[in-house]
Order: structure tokens, then C-alpha cells, then sequence
């Protein structure tokens, strides 16, 4: 069964400019979670999407957004980057049924800004 | 807003000592998960509780969910080098998104 992929792994943006991560979820798997990880944060919850639709959202600006699409796979975009934005960004799958289930982690996009 | 709160932040143990990390919050979660996180990795699941006072297993680690399911704690006996790494709990909403609450984390270093 494959993972979670996340491309690309590494990512270097100058201020200003907008960047698009992607997630490929586990086949099956309808629900995509996005999560930022920084030093000083942690890991801080961006949005859940699921059928295409954004279920929940993180309390992140405006610039932060996302979108899934029929296959499941799911993308995120920052707009006019800012050097705070230099983070892990991690997508998750999640299978049906919440309770028992666990979040399988892609390895991360790295975002440098310079 | 949802706050896990996770402590210690750090632990530097010796071999075979044994050890706990903590997490509580005001808050009541349908489940809370522990996660491992390896350097230039994605975390992956050790377990997840769900039941008020749940109790599981785990080789030598022990994760224990409180009665009110608003916190919980990780224990490890006889620590090993191999267990050295990053510890992170998450709690999954009461809402019906797959939203997790993250903790600080635990960074855990085991001496030989």
C-alpha cells in the first residue's frame, strides 16, 4: 500500500512570491489534512479537506489556502510569502471513521524563504 | 481555542531509566493519539485511546487516556537508545472534521 506522497520534498521562495505544495493521499482515503511545523509553533492544524470540501480551517491568514480534487489529492498555496512562513508542512490521510483511526503523515515539504 | 499542553519539553535520561511525558488540556477530545517523529520525517502513530481511563500496552510503553478524556500521559520503562526521538500527542476534535491538536512535543534523548 503506498504512503503519503508530498512533492516537492524541498522548496527555497524568495518574499513576496506564492508557492503550491501537493499531497497524494493513501488510495481510499478522502479526507487531507494540512499541518504547518515550526521550532517556536509546533505543529499547528491549516485545514481538512474531504470530498472536495473544506470541512475545518486553522486559525492561519487568508493567504493560506487549499483545495482537493476528485481523484483526492489535495494542494495548498501561500501567497506573497513571508520569512515567518519557513516551516515542515505536513499533509495527512486520514481514513473513515475518525475515532479508531490514526493520520498517516507524508514525509513534509520543507519551505525555506528568503 | 483548543491547547494541549505537553511536558517536559526535553528529557535526557540515562539507559534503563524510566520516564513519563504529560499531556492535559481544558478541553475533551474524541480520542488523543501519541506520535513519533524522526528528523526530515513525517510522525507516525504509537497509539491511540479513545475510552476515558483507556489503558494500552505497548512493549515497554504504557499510555494511559484520563477518566474526563482530557488528558494523558506516555511511560516508559527501561529506556533504550533506540527510544530517543520526538514524543507528540494529539487530540482529535469533538467536531466531525479530522482536525488533530498537537502538542509541544517531547524531545527524548537516551544515553547509553
Amino acid at each position: 500500500k503506498a504512503g503519503v506522497t508530498q512533492t516537492p520534498r524541498y522548496l527555497i521562495k524568495t518574499r513576496g512570491q506564492q508557492v503550491t505544495l501537493s499531497c497524494s493521499p493513501i488510495s481510499g482515503h478522502r479526507s487531507v489534512s494540512w499541518y504547518q511545523q515550526t521550532p517556536g509553533q509546533g505543529l499547528q492544524f491549516l485545514f481538512e479537506y474531504f470530498s472536495e470540501t473544506q470541512r475545518n480551517k486553522g486559525n492561519f491568514p487568508g493567504r493560506f489556502s487549499g483545495r482537493q480534487f476528485s481523484n483526492s489529492r489535495s494542494e495548498m498555496n501561500v501567497s506573497t510569502l513571508e520569512l515567518g512562513d519557513s516551516a515542515l508542512y505536513l499533509c495527512a490521510s486520514n481514513p473513515p471513521g475518525r475515532m479508531n483511526t490514526e493520520a498517516f503523515f507524508g514525509q513534509g515539504t520543507r519551505l525555506t524563504v528568503v | 481555542t483548543q491547547l494541549l499542553e505537553q511536558s517536559p519539553q526535553f528529557l535526557s535520561i540515562q539507559e534503563g531509566e524510566n520516564l513519563t511525558v504529560y499531556c492535559n488540556s481544558s478541553s475533551v477530545f474524541s480520542s488523543l493519539q501519541w506520535y513519533r517523529q524522526e528528523p526530515g520525517e513525517g510522525p507516525v502513530l504509537l497509539v491511540t485511546v479513545v475510552t476515558g481511563g483507556e489503558v494500552k500496552k505497548l512493549k515497554r510503553l504504557t499510555f494511559q487516556f484520563g477518566d474526563a478524556r482530557k488528558d494523558s500521559s506516555l511511560h516508559i520503562t527501561a529506556a533504550q537508545p533506540g527510544d530517543t526521538g520526538l514524543y507528540l500527542c494529539a487530540g482529535l476534535t469533538m467536531d466531525s472534521s479530522y482536525k488533530l491538536i498537537f502538542g509541544s512535543g517531547t524531545r527524548l534523548l537516551v544515553r547509553p
